[in-house]
């Protein structure tokens, strides 16, 4: 069963513009992590933010967490063409042992 | 350093027949993991390997088999591949379970005709 859900499946904007994504999930969480897939790729980790962090950066990358609403986001500022990708996050199931992957957000960034 | 590889690329199989799927990582992981993605359905765990030794199921276990080879190596079996077993086949690795980044080999095609 899906832990992670992310919003919205799908995502247009230009380059120059930020994207935003949502993330809710269903039971408590030691952290939460979010992965990008380019088409017919492998998935690449991007960030991972911890349940005592609120927010976390990396590069373009800001990734927010609320506990006490079960809901991540993830901004991408100034986007890129070359960020047009998938973008999954994942949180615990399995007693911890394995992660559990949203359907994921198609982001597509035209220049 | 090669990271997460898996053999084949590519394979197509007809209704039946049995295959397995070849994963290893040099990178000296405890976990490793079988997913399948399919259009619109995100990626389904199939089965993990906390640590060398021991295996159980995900998600969508049915029809497939693991073996936790020794600590680099977890492959998939397919004892009677089925169309509904069509999809894209990704093996991962962590260092410790979830608490920390999964890395993903770049897939298998599977097509099942």
């Amino acid at each position: 069963s899906q832990q992670g859900e992310e919003d919205p499946q799908a995502l247009s904007i230009q380059e120059g513009e930020n994207a935003t994504m949502n993330c809710s999930y269903k039971t408590s969480i030691n952290n939460l992590q979010w992965y990008r897939q380019n088409s017919g790729r492998g998935l690449v980790h991007l960030i991972l933010i911890r349940s005592n962090e609120r927010e976390k950066h990396s590069g373009r990358l800001r990734v927010t967490l609320d506990t006490s609403k079960k809901s991540s986001s993830l901004l991408i500022t100034a986007s890129r063409a070359a960020d047009t990708a998938s973008y999954f996050c994942a949180t615990e199931g399995q007693a911890g042992t394995a992660l559990i992957f949203g359907k994921g957000t198609t982001l597509s960034v035209s220049s | 350093n090669a990271g997460v590889t898996q053999t084949p690329k590519f394979q197509v199989l007809k209704t039946g027949q049995s295959m397995t799927l070849q994963c290893a990582q040099d990178m000296n992981h405890n976990s490793m993991y079988w997913y399948r993605q399919d259009p619109g359905m995100g990626l389904r765990l199939i089965y993990y390997s906390a640590s060398e030794g021991t295996t159980d199921k995900g998600e969508v276990p049915n029809g497939y088999n693991v073996s936790r080879l020794n600590k680099r190596e977890f492959s998939l079996r397919l004892e009677s591949a089925a169309p509904s077993q069509t999809s894209v086949y990704f093996c991962a690795s962590s260092e410790q379970g979830a608490l920390n980044e999964q890395y993903f080999g770049p897939g298998t095609r599977l097509t099942v005709t």
